[in-house]
């Protein structure tokens, strides 16, 4: 199994803050996702980074994509309430089928 | 929005009792995926279906089965429940090139 490893697991900021998420694995990965989740609800895809070194943004959030493709890291800028919840990495498995997901950064955007 | 509802939403049982939980989706996607939510443990696939009655195991099936006898619907049952399987439970399908995947709201089911 390729594992992803995030840290980190809790963040509690204040909004306003910046804050970043990192997703690391010792495996190559074709490509990686990133959900939010938030409670009582599925999880939501927000970006699949494709190319190493590659960074998409999505408003006040970049994601980039490690030249290696092994790891990828979230940055959120002028963090709001809104941004709370649970964000998974996922990339996909050897067999082309599944994903293998991270276990998670819970953050917590307090006004 | 994918389409993709799961029934029960909420569900409590006692150990022993058979389960099934259902995941419906409206869109006619090939993959669809079971997985369980625990606290530390994240998101962990369970079994997975390519098409129908084409079904495979992921990395926890044991004490699972699945079904999909139809494009839309996809059954996760538990023969015999136990307390370890208490989690929320998420149904998902793949509709991108890249295996992007697309989640239900959840099952709930606690195991007394």
């Amino acid at each position: 199994t390729q594992l992803l490893e995030q840290s980190p697991q809790f963040l509690s900021i204040q909004e306003g803050e910046n804050l970043t998420v990192y997703c690391n694995s010792s495996s190559v990965f074709s490509s990686l996702q990133w959900y939010r989740q938030e409670p009582g609800e599925g999880p939501v895809l927000l970006v699949t980074v494709v190319t190493g070194g590659e960074v998409k943004k999505l408003k006040r959030l970049t994601f980039q994509f490690g030249d290696a493709r092994k790891d990828s890291s979230l940055h959120i800028t002028a963090a709001q309430p809104g941004d709370t919840g649970l964000y998974l990495c996922a990339g996909v498995s050897n067999s082309g089928y599944a994903l293998n997901f991270g276990k998670g950064t819970s953050l917590l955007v307090t006004p | 929005d994918a389409g993709i509802t799961q029934s029960p939403r909420h569900k409590v049982t006692e150990t022993g009792t058979p389960v099934t939980l259902r995941c419906h989706q409206t869109e006619n996607h090939r993959y669809m995926y079971w997985y369980r939510q625990d606290p530390g443990h994240g998101l962990r696939l369970i079994h997975y279906s390519y098409g129908v009655k084409d079904t495979d195991k992921g990395e926890v099936s044991d004490g699972y089965s699945v079904s999909r006898s139809k494009t839309e619907d996809f059954l996760l049952t538990l023969e015999s429940a136990t307390s370890s399987q208490t989690s929320v439970y998420f149904c998902a399908i793949s509709a991108g090139p890249l295996n992007e995947q697309f989640f239900g709201p959840g099952t709930r089911l606690t195991v007394l």
